[in-house]
């Protein structure tokens, strides 16, 4: 299996709504990240969690908070998000952390803040 | 912070042509990978160039990596439209992983 899995596909929510975005791989990588992609523009990165242990996060604001529950899920949990929070929000997975690991990402979840 | 080039931002082509795109940092590369995301998707990665002016090849895509180790090129033989989407080259800076800001090609039929 070399599929990276998210749900939903799609979310709608209001500014005061709380709701989660599920990521899951069964790769056996030890590595798991959250991006967040604007419309034309690259992937951005914004959690690494290594070994289930956050690893990185790139000064992303406190509304977004990750969560590793075991090797193979990631949960990015959202609340009084912002319109301008409208993405793609992208999970991916790679065998480690750092140098030469490829990733693999999973379909995303398209995310409409109003 | 780090940051990686690319250019062009847009490239539309005749199917047949070639297309290129090119990559660049400011500071040397332990390695560079290329992704491609068509459009409604996700990125997939396509290669990873790691020696010093190494080069690659996946049927009609070309991957150099620099001999300085700062600049990359991604080149496609005689398009077809399944090759549109946008390509990213990517990098490590340390612990962190950073897109370039990528190169649409549209390929007209």
């Amino acid at each position: 299996d070399t599929e990276v899995t998210q749900t939903p596909k799609h979310l709608v929510m209001g500014m005061t709504n709380k709701k989660s975005l599920k990521c899951e791989q069964h790769m056996g990588h030890r590595a798991m990240y959250w991006y967040k992609q604007k419309a034309k523009k690259p992937p951005e990165l914004m959690f690494v969690y290594s070994y289930e242990k956050l690893s990185i996060n790139e000064s992303v604001p406190s509304r977004f908070s990750p969560e590793c529950p075991n090797s193979s899920l990631l949960n990015l949990h959202l609340h009084a998000l912002q319109p301008e929070d409208s993405a793609l929000y992208l999970c991916a997975s790679s065998p480690r952390q750092g140098v030469g690991y490829e990733q693999y990402f999973g379909p995303g979840t398209r995310l409409t803040v109003t | 912070g780090q940051q990686v080039m690319q250019i062009p931002q847009y490239q539309h082509v005749q199917e047949g042509e070639d297309f290129t795109t090119y990559c660049n940092s400011s500071t040397t590369l332990s390695n560079i990978q290329w992704y491609k995301q068509r459009p409604g998707g996700h990125p997939v990665f396509l290669i990873q160039l790691v020696k010093s002016g190494e080069v690659k090849k996946q049927k009609r895509l070309t991957f150099q990596f620099g001999e300085a180790k700062k600049n990359s090129s991604l080149h496609i033989t005689a398009t077809q439209t399944t090759d549109v989407g946008t390509y990213f080259c990517a990098a490590n800076y340390g612990q962190n992983f950073v897109f370039g800001p990528g190169t649409r090609l549209s390929v007209l039929p």
